[in-house]
Order: C-alpha cells, then sequence, then structure tokens
C-alpha cells in the first residue's frame, strides 16, 4: 500500500554503465517528479510530469533521460554513469493543493 | 522570483530544550508553506503545512504559523526529544501547486 515507490533502493555500479531507476504512484496524482539529494542534503530538482508531459527539465545532463509510460510510473534512466551522479534520488508527486508525497529514495554509488 | 531560506544548521540541543528553526520566503501572489523532515536512511515526510496568512500548521508537537507580514515560517517545538532527530526542510509551493521550492535543510541532533 505504499503511495509512492522507487526501485531499487540501493544502487552500485561502475563507471560508464547505463543504469535505470523507477518510480510508481498509487495516489491518482496529476504530477511526478525526480529530484537529486546531494551528500550535504541540498534537494535539486530535476525533472517534472503533470500526466505524462514534461513540463519542468532543469539544467541536467541529457545522459539522465525520465520516462513517463503513464501518468502513475515516471522512470529515471542514466546513461555512461559518472562518479558525480553518486547521489540519493528522490521520486516524488503532488497534486495542486496537497504538497509532495516523497518515495524513500535511491541510493546510487558510482564506483 | 520565489525562494526559501531557512536557518543553516547543524543545530544540537539536549532533550527537552526548545526548538526554533527560522523559515522566511519570497514568493509572488498567494503560495502555500510547508515543512517537511527527513529521518536518518529515509524520504522526505510532509510534517506540517498552511495554506494562507496567519494559518497555523502543527503535528507531533511541532508548529509553525504563516506571517505574511514577515514571510515567514518558523518551526517550534517545546520540548524536543531524541527521536526527532532529522534534517528539517523548509518549501514553499506556488499558486499552481506545480513546482516547490525547497529551503537548504536544518540539520537537527537531539541529545539524551
Amino acid at each position: 500500500d505504499t503511495a509512492v515507490s522507487q526501485t531499487p533502493k540501493y544502487l552500485v555500479t561502475q563507471m560508464g554503465n547505463d543504469k535505470s531507476i523507477k518510480c510508481e504512484q498509487n495516489l491518482g496524482h496529476d504530477t511526478m517528479y525526480w529530484y537529486k539529494q546531494d551528500s550535504k542534503k541540498f534537494l535539486k530538482i530535476m525533472f517534472s510530469y503533470n500526466n505524462k508531459e514534461l513540463i519542468i527539465n532543469e539544467t541536467v545532463p541529457n545522459r539522465f533521460s525520465p520516462k513517463s509510460p503513464d501518468k502513475a510510473h515516471l522512470n529515471l534512466h542514466i546513461n555512461s554513469l559518472e562518479l558525480g551522479d553518486s547521489a540519493v534520488y528522490f521520486c516524488a508527486s503532488s497534486q495542486p493543493t496537497g504538497g509532495y508525497t516523497f518515495g524513500s529514495g535511491t541510493r546510487l554509488t558510482v564506483v | 522570483g520565489n525562494s526559501v531560506t531557512q536557518m543553516e544548521g547543524p543545530v544540537t540541543l539536549s532533550e527537552e530544550a526548545f526548538l526554533t528553526i527560522n523559515c522566511t520566503y519570497t514568493a509572488t501572489g498567494y503560495p502555500s508553506l510547508f515543512w517537511y523532515v527527513q529521518y536518518p536512511g529515509e524520504g522526505l515526510q510532509l510534517l506540517l503545512k498552511a495554506t494562507k496568512a496567519d494559518d497555523k500548521g502543527s503535528n507531533k508537537g511541532f508548529e509553525a504559523t504563516y506571517r505574511k507580514e514577515t514571510t515567514s515560517f518558523h518551526l517550534e517545538k517545546g520540548s524536543v526529544q531524541v527521536s526527532d532527530s532529522a534534517v528539517y526542510f523548509c518549501a514553499l509551493s506556488d499558486q499552481t501547486g506545480n513546482q516547490f521550492y525547497f529551503g537548504t535543510g536544518t540539520s537537527l541532533t537531539v541529545i539524551p
């Protein structure tokens, strides 16, 4: 019954690899997001989708590509992983009046 | 533009001490204001919110009042516990509700 679930929780991979993180929400929210949290806990928005349409695309390397097959899913694919990509990635969803609901995060470590 | 500024941490308090974490904002229109809490190893959870001026949000002994005149939304708790140790984020949502602006987070450690 988890509201926003993302998988995997932990991901350790080598530089240069391609990986995906999946996110699903069962709240019926129209908008979904990906955030990156660095080691100092600073949260930076990466992407936002509303009803499968991209509405926010911050300055993020084009190695990062979001994909939203339907409004309940927003996956993040990362090509050619670099050491600097190591962080915790959070998926979230929202409705206009209610604030965000976050997933529990995916800790990505690139070695 | 919209932005949130919150006090820098880390903050260390003894159990039962009074907590204040300052948060001020800049916004056009009528934003909603939020406090989120992130416990170690977990995602962010909504702690409390206020959607209009003079509203007070409260939860788990924490409270914050939406002050339009001072553009502030300070988080307070009268007596902190060790279990309150976490990172606290102030945030605002613009009028569309589609974009959030987070503060930089304030780490709180409560020692017995």
